[in-house]
């Protein structure tokens, strides 16, 4: 099992270049979700699908879409890229309320 | 929403003692409460957690324990082994939505 498959790794764009993230796990879990990290700042929950068909925003949504495109994947779309987005991501899964297995995580820099 | 606060920020230990991380949360609904460790580079990854019905949970030589009254938990980690060094993240929340703390970094000295 690959448990949480995301690409891109690294990723570096300029100031409003646009760019999907993608995750797809392959657990059967029924939750996923977007996370960024930041230094001194934890993770931080960006958007979360509690089951196929829906999402929910989670802590810092703004400037961020999601698509739960079926029970396997959900992507992150950055419309609008700015420098305050520069992060690390880390999308992951639950099949029990909470209990997380995360990706490897995406670098992303904005410049 | 709620927020957890975790203290200390850094942490070094010498191996073989003892390592202590604790966590305070605001909202009185949080009922979960999992510790993520995080090696250099790495995802996190579930190290042990409780439920806010059960005060204190124990694996090997890592016991989490929980004070719903206070609103505080802990991490505990003895005799540390220099493969205890990374990061460390509490979490609580009710339902769908964790908060994070802002991270532990453990150093164990050999």
């Amino acid at each position: 099992n690959a448990g949480v498959t995301q690409t891109p790794k690294f990723q570096v764009l300029k100031t409003g270049q646009s760019m999907t993230l993608q995750c797809a796990q392959d657990m059967n879990h029924n939750s996923m979700y977007w996370y960024r990290q930041d230094p001194g700042m934890g993770l931080r929950l960006i958007y979360y699908s509690a089951s196929e068909g829906t999402t929910d925003k989670g802590e810092v949504p703004n400037g961020y879409n999601v698509s739960r495109l079926n029970k396997r994947e959900f992507s992150l779309r950055l419309e609008s890229a700015a420098p305050s987005q520069t992060s690390v991501y880390f999308c992951a899964s639950s099949l029990s309320i909470l209990v997380l297995t995360f990706g490897a995580g995406s670098r992303l820099t904005v410049l | 929403g709620e927020n957890v606060e975790q203290h200390p920020s850094t942490l070094s230990v010498q191996e073989g003692d003892s390592a202590v991380i604790k966590c305070t949360y605001s909202d009185s609904a949080s009922n979960y409460f999992p510790w993520y460790k995080q090696e250099l580079g790495k995802r996190p990854q579930l190290i042990i957690d409780i439920r806010s019905n059960v005060g204190e949970k124990k694996d090997q030589r890592i016991a989490v324990t929980l004070n719903k009254t206070a609103k505080h938990f802990s991490l505990h980690i003895t005799e540390t082994q220099p493969e205890d060094s990374a990061v460390y993240f509490c979490a609580a929340g009710p339902d769908y939505k964790l908060s994070f703390g802002a991270g532990t970094t453990v150093t164990v000295r050999a």
